[in-house]
């Protein structure tokens, strides 16, 4: 089975710090990404990743940076945590080339609260 | 983009089939048809997939007319673990980038 980790179930952070949230995957996909998740919105793409080092942005970027050095690794920046970033982060991994799959496989999410 | 309309909420009762449609009236040639189960601080998580009339695995089936411009999950005798918020999705597998979730309908299902 694939298996997504994130670094932390919650985490609790104040405005102004910067903020790392990690993602780890153990099923050598190529596509990874991150989502962020509020009620009434759905999930909503921030970044995603086709291959190590390559990122694209998504939908809402603004207040964000990621990094992917590794294929199995994609981190989450928030360079000065607002109080507007407090939400559900969720990560995900897709499949690519030969092993495609349209089946996205998300990790348990990290609740931040930026206070 | 294929943009997504389906029911904000839905209720029914343990045992019944529940089916939820999904309008997707711009869809494209490459375009699947993917739906996602998501439970309370949970990610969501795969439930089915097709490209055209039917298909059925363990969980679910999902109901593609010829048009393609709607879809309907089928969800045959729930219970009450069903309930969860589940979204329908419409893209080209070939492009990750255009994987775009809707806000999904929210499923309660009561005894």
């Amino acid at each position: 089975d694939v298996k997504v980790t994130q670094s932390s179930r919650y985490l609790v952070k104040r405005t102004g710090e910067k903020v790392f949230l990690e993602c780890v995957q153990d099923m050598d996909h190529e596509n990874m990404f991150w989502y962020r998740q509020d009620p009434g919105l759905g999930l909503r793409l921030i970044y995603f990743s086709y291959d190590v080092k390559m990122k694209e942005k998504g939908d809402i970027p603004e207040g964000y940076s990621v990094s992917r050095e590794k294929k199995e690794r994609f981190s989450l920046i928030l360079e000065s945590a607002s109080t507007n970033q407090t939400s559900m982060y969720l990560c995900a991994t897709l499949g690519g080339g030969r092993a495609f799959s349209y089946e996205q496989y998300f990790g348990p999410g990290t609740r931040l609260t930026v206070t | 983009l294929a943009k997504t309309t389906q029911p904000i909420s839905m209720d029914s009762y343990e045992g019944q089939e529940v089916n939820i449609t999904c309008s997707h009236n711009n869809i494209a040639t490459n375009d699947y048809i993917t739906w996602y189960q998501q439970f309370p601080s949970q990610g969501p998580r795969f439930i089915i997939q097709g490209y055209k009339t039917k298909v059925t695995n363990e969980v679910a089936s999902l109901f593609i007319p010829a048009d393609r411009k709607s879809s309907t999950l089928s969800l045959p005798r729930v219970s009450l673990s069903d309930t969860a918020v589940y979204y329908c999705l419409v893209g080209d597998p070939s492009s990750a980038s255009k994987i775009i979730f809707g806000s999904g309908t929210r499923l309660s299902i009561r005894p």
